[in-house]
Protein backbone atom coordinates (compact mmCIF):
# COMPACT_ATOMS: atom_id res chain seq x y z
CA UNK A 1 0.00 0.00 0.00
CA UNK A 2 1.17 3.27 -0.60
CA UNK A 3 1.43 5.87 2.06
CA UNK A 4 2.50 9.33 2.27
CA UNK A 5 3.86 11.25 5.76
CA UNK A 6 3.98 14.66 6.94
CA UNK A 7 5.09 14.96 10.41
CA UNK A 8 4.99 18.79 10.41
CA UNK A 9 1.41 20.15 11.69
CA UNK A 10 2.65 23.35 11.70
CA UNK A 11 5.32 25.71 10.98
CA UNK A 12 6.93 29.34 11.09
CA UNK A 13 9.32 30.80 8.90
CA UNK A 14 10.99 34.98 9.16
CA UNK A 15 9.67 36.23 5.85
CA UNK A 16 12.67 36.51 3.07
CA UNK A 17 14.12 33.09 4.92
CA UNK A 18 13.82 29.70 3.26
CA UNK A 19 12.13 26.97 4.50
CA UNK A 20 11.96 23.28 4.16
CA UNK A 21 8.70 21.20 4.32
CA UNK A 22 8.97 17.33 5.36
CA UNK A 23 7.43 14.90 3.15
CA UNK A 24 8.37 10.69 3.43
CA UNK A 25 6.32 8.43 1.36
CA UNK A 26 5.81 4.67 0.92
CA UNK A 27 5.39 2.52 -2.04
CA UNK A 28 6.42 -0.80 -3.41
CA UNK A 29 5.87 0.53 -7.43
CA UNK A 30 8.81 1.05 -8.88
CA UNK A 31 7.20 4.22 -11.10
CA UNK A 32 5.13 6.82 -9.42
CA UNK A 33 5.17 10.55 -8.84
CA UNK A 34 5.58 12.83 -6.43
CA UNK A 35 3.56 16.35 -6.28
CA UNK A 36 3.50 19.42 -3.97
CA UNK A 37 0.31 21.44 -3.51
CA UNK A 38 -0.53 24.64 -1.89
CA UNK A 39 -4.17 25.03 -0.50
CA UNK A 40 -4.96 29.07 0.80
CA UNK A 41 -7.36 29.45 3.36
CA UNK A 42 -9.58 29.89 -0.15
CA UNK A 43 -9.78 26.27 -0.29
CA UNK A 44 -8.47 26.26 -4.25
CA UNK A 45 -5.51 23.67 -4.72
CA UNK A 46 -2.40 24.92 -6.37
CA UNK A 47 0.20 22.99 -8.15
CA UNK A 48 3.47 23.80 -7.39
CA UNK A 49 6.03 20.92 -8.23
CA UNK A 50 6.49 17.77 -9.63
CA UNK A 51 9.02 15.11 -9.28
CA UNK A 52 8.91 11.85 -11.03
CA UNK A 53 10.81 8.74 -9.97
CA UNK A 54 13.08 7.91 -12.74
CA UNK A 55 13.97 11.69 -12.82
CA UNK A 56 17.74 12.19 -12.39
CA UNK A 57 17.86 16.10 -11.37
CA UNK A 58 15.75 17.78 -8.16
CA UNK A 59 12.88 19.50 -9.67
CA UNK A 60 12.79 23.16 -9.65
CA UNK A 61 9.84 25.71 -10.05
CA UNK A 62 10.80 29.33 -9.28
CA UNK A 63 11.28 29.91 -5.71
CA UNK A 64 10.12 26.17 -4.89
CA UNK A 65 12.60 23.02 -5.08
CA UNK A 66 12.18 19.38 -4.04
CA UNK A 67 14.75 17.67 -2.30
CA UNK A 68 14.32 14.17 -3.76
CA UNK A 69 15.88 11.70 -1.81
CA UNK A 70 15.01 8.69 -3.00
CA UNK A 71 17.08 5.91 -1.05
CA UNK A 72 15.26 7.66 2.26
CA UNK A 73 11.93 8.00 0.21
CA UNK A 74 11.44 11.59 1.50
CA UNK A 75 10.56 14.26 -1.10
CA UNK A 76 11.19 17.67 0.79
CA UNK A 77 9.96 20.98 -0.51
CA UNK A 78 11.94 23.81 -0.46
CA UNK A 79 10.63 27.78 -0.40
CA UNK A 80 13.51 30.09 -0.47
CA UNK A 81 13.26 33.99 0.49
CA UNK A 82 9.81 33.25 2.09
CA UNK A 83 7.19 35.76 1.27
CA UNK A 84 3.85 36.54 3.62
CA UNK A 85 1.70 34.87 0.78
CA UNK A 86 3.13 31.46 1.17
CA UNK A 87 1.22 31.40 4.10
CA UNK A 88 -0.84 28.60 3.54
CA UNK A 89 -1.43 24.41 3.61
CA UNK A 90 1.30 22.89 2.03
CA UNK A 91 -0.14 18.89 0.90
CA UNK A 92 2.26 16.57 -0.56
CA UNK A 93 1.00 13.70 -2.64
CA UNK A 94 1.88 10.61 -4.64
CA UNK A 95 0.91 8.87 -7.51
CA UNK A 96 1.32 5.15 -8.65
CA UNK A 97 2.29 3.45 -11.86
CA UNK A 98 -0.85 1.10 -11.07
CA UNK A 99 -3.42 3.37 -11.85
CA UNK A 100 -4.97 6.40 -13.92
CA UNK A 101 -3.64 9.21 -11.78
CA UNK A 102 -5.48 8.93 -8.34
CA UNK A 103 -3.51 10.84 -5.82
CA UNK A 104 -2.54 10.17 -1.75
CA UNK A 105 -2.37 12.91 0.43
CA UNK A 106 -0.41 13.77 3.31
CA UNK A 107 -1.80 15.18 6.41
CA UNK A 108 -0.64 18.79 5.15
CA UNK A 109 1.63 21.50 7.24
CA UNK A 110 0.53 24.55 8.09
CA UNK A 111 2.85 27.25 6.88
CA UNK A 112 2.86 30.62 8.49
CA UNK A 113 5.52 33.43 7.31
CA UNK A 114 5.63 36.40 9.75
CA UNK A 115 6.44 39.57 8.64
CA UNK B 1 -2.36 26.40 -18.26
CA UNK B 2 -5.26 23.30 -17.69
CA UNK B 3 -8.12 24.70 -16.25
CA UNK B 4 -10.99 23.08 -14.41
CA UNK B 5 -14.34 24.97 -12.81
CA UNK B 6 -16.77 23.34 -10.28
CA UNK B 7 -20.06 24.74 -9.76
CA UNK B 8 -21.69 25.88 -7.30
CA UNK B 9 -18.68 26.78 -5.06
CA UNK B 10 -21.43 27.49 -2.17
CA UNK B 11 -24.60 25.73 -1.60
CA UNK B 12 -26.62 25.30 1.91
CA UNK B 13 -29.44 22.92 1.45
CA UNK B 14 -31.83 21.15 4.20
CA UNK B 15 -31.58 17.78 5.34
CA UNK B 16 -32.89 15.02 2.90
CA UNK B 17 -32.43 17.45 -0.40
CA UNK B 18 -29.98 16.06 -2.93
CA UNK B 19 -27.12 18.49 -4.19
CA UNK B 20 -25.54 18.17 -7.64
CA UNK B 21 -21.58 19.07 -8.38
CA UNK B 22 -20.91 19.73 -11.60
CA UNK B 23 -16.67 19.40 -11.98
CA UNK B 24 -15.63 20.68 -15.36
CA UNK B 25 -12.50 20.60 -17.43
CA UNK B 26 -11.99 24.07 -19.81
CA UNK B 27 -9.43 23.36 -22.03
CA UNK B 28 -8.68 19.52 -22.21
CA UNK B 29 -10.44 16.25 -22.05
CA UNK B 30 -10.68 14.46 -18.94
CA UNK B 31 -11.73 10.77 -19.76
CA UNK B 32 -10.69 10.59 -16.02
CA UNK B 33 -11.92 12.74 -13.11
CA UNK B 34 -11.44 12.50 -9.13
CA UNK B 35 -13.63 13.66 -6.30
CA UNK B 36 -12.36 14.15 -2.72
CA UNK B 37 -13.57 15.16 0.37
CA UNK B 38 -11.69 17.65 2.71
CA UNK B 39 -12.97 18.34 6.27
CA UNK B 40 -11.73 21.26 7.86
CA UNK B 41 -7.94 21.50 8.86
CA UNK B 42 -7.34 17.72 7.39
CA UNK B 43 -6.29 16.04 4.26
CA UNK B 44 -8.23 15.28 1.50
CA UNK B 45 -10.04 12.45 1.55
CA UNK B 46 -10.23 10.36 -2.29
CA UNK B 47 -14.21 9.26 -2.77
CA UNK B 48 -14.16 7.92 -6.70
CA UNK B 49 -12.58 7.72 -9.61
CA UNK B 50 -14.75 9.34 -12.54
CA UNK B 51 -14.49 7.37 -15.56
CA UNK B 52 -15.91 8.47 -19.02
CA UNK B 53 -18.36 5.94 -20.63
CA UNK B 54 -18.40 3.59 -17.71
CA UNK B 55 -19.61 3.21 -13.81
CA UNK B 56 -17.11 5.13 -11.37
CA UNK B 57 -15.05 3.30 -8.78
CA UNK B 58 -15.25 4.31 -5.05
CA UNK B 59 -12.68 4.17 -2.87
CA UNK B 60 -14.06 1.78 0.40
CA UNK B 61 -16.05 3.06 2.74
CA UNK B 62 -17.72 5.31 -0.14
CA UNK B 63 -21.57 4.83 -0.14
CA UNK B 64 -21.67 4.89 -3.72
CA UNK B 65 -25.38 5.64 -3.48
CA UNK B 66 -25.29 8.14 -1.12
CA UNK B 67 -22.80 9.89 -3.71
CA UNK B 68 -23.49 9.14 -7.36
CA UNK B 69 -20.85 9.95 -10.02
CA UNK B 70 -21.58 10.60 -13.44
CA UNK B 71 -19.01 11.31 -16.25
CA UNK B 72 -21.36 12.74 -19.04
CA UNK B 73 -19.24 13.69 -21.21
CA UNK B 74 -15.00 13.96 -21.87
CA UNK B 75 -15.23 17.37 -19.45
CA UNK B 76 -17.95 17.01 -17.54
CA UNK B 77 -18.22 15.30 -14.63
CA UNK B 78 -21.01 15.14 -11.80
CA UNK B 79 -21.51 14.38 -8.16
CA UNK B 80 -25.11 14.31 -6.14
CA UNK B 81 -24.99 14.15 -3.01
CA UNK B 82 -28.62 12.37 -2.15
CA UNK B 83 -30.63 12.66 0.61
CA UNK B 84 -27.94 15.35 2.34
CA UNK B 85 -27.51 14.81 6.22
CA UNK B 86 -25.41 17.51 8.43
CA UNK B 87 -22.52 14.76 8.45
CA UNK B 88 -22.13 15.38 4.61
CA UNK B 89 -21.29 19.23 5.42
CA UNK B 90 -18.21 19.47 3.89
CA UNK B 91 -15.62 20.49 1.37
CA UNK B 92 -16.06 18.44 -2.12
CA UNK B 93 -13.17 19.17 -4.60
CA UNK B 94 -12.75 17.52 -8.17
CA UNK B 95 -8.87 17.08 -9.93
CA UNK B 96 -7.95 16.11 -13.14
CA UNK B 97 -4.77 15.03 -14.84
CA UNK B 98 -3.15 16.69 -17.59
CA UNK B 99 0.23 15.74 -19.32
CA UNK B 100 3.08 18.66 -19.30
CA UNK B 101 5.09 19.68 -22.10
CA UNK B 102 7.41 16.72 -20.89
CA UNK B 103 6.90 13.04 -21.38
CA UNK B 104 7.77 12.82 -18.07
CA UNK B 105 5.71 15.58 -16.70
CA UNK B 106 2.43 15.04 -15.26
CA UNK B 107 0.29 16.76 -13.02
CA UNK B 108 -3.40 16.98 -11.67
CA UNK B 109 -5.15 20.35 -11.71
CA UNK B 110 -8.16 20.89 -9.20
CA UNK B 111 -11.37 22.69 -9.28
CA UNK B 112 -11.80 25.42 -7.06
CA UNK B 113 -13.85 23.42 -4.79
CA UNK B 114 -17.28 23.45 -3.08
CA UNK B 115 -18.52 24.10 0.28
CA UNK B 116 -21.86 21.71 1.41
CA UNK B 117 -23.54 22.58 4.36
CA UNK B 118 -26.14 20.86 5.20
CA UNK B 119 -28.42 21.99 8.00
Amino acid sequence: AQKITQTQPGMFVQEKEAVTLDCTYDTSDPSYGLFWYKQPSSGEMIFLIYQGSYDQQNATEGRYSLNFQKARKSANLVISASQLGDSAMYFCAMKGSGNTGKLIFGQGTTLQVKP
Amino acid sequence: GAVVSQHPSWVICKSGTSVKIECRSLDFQATTMFWYRQFPKQSLMLMATSNEGSKATYEQGVEKDKFLINHASLTLSTLTVTSAHPEDSSFYICSAPARGLAASQETQYFGPGTRLLVL
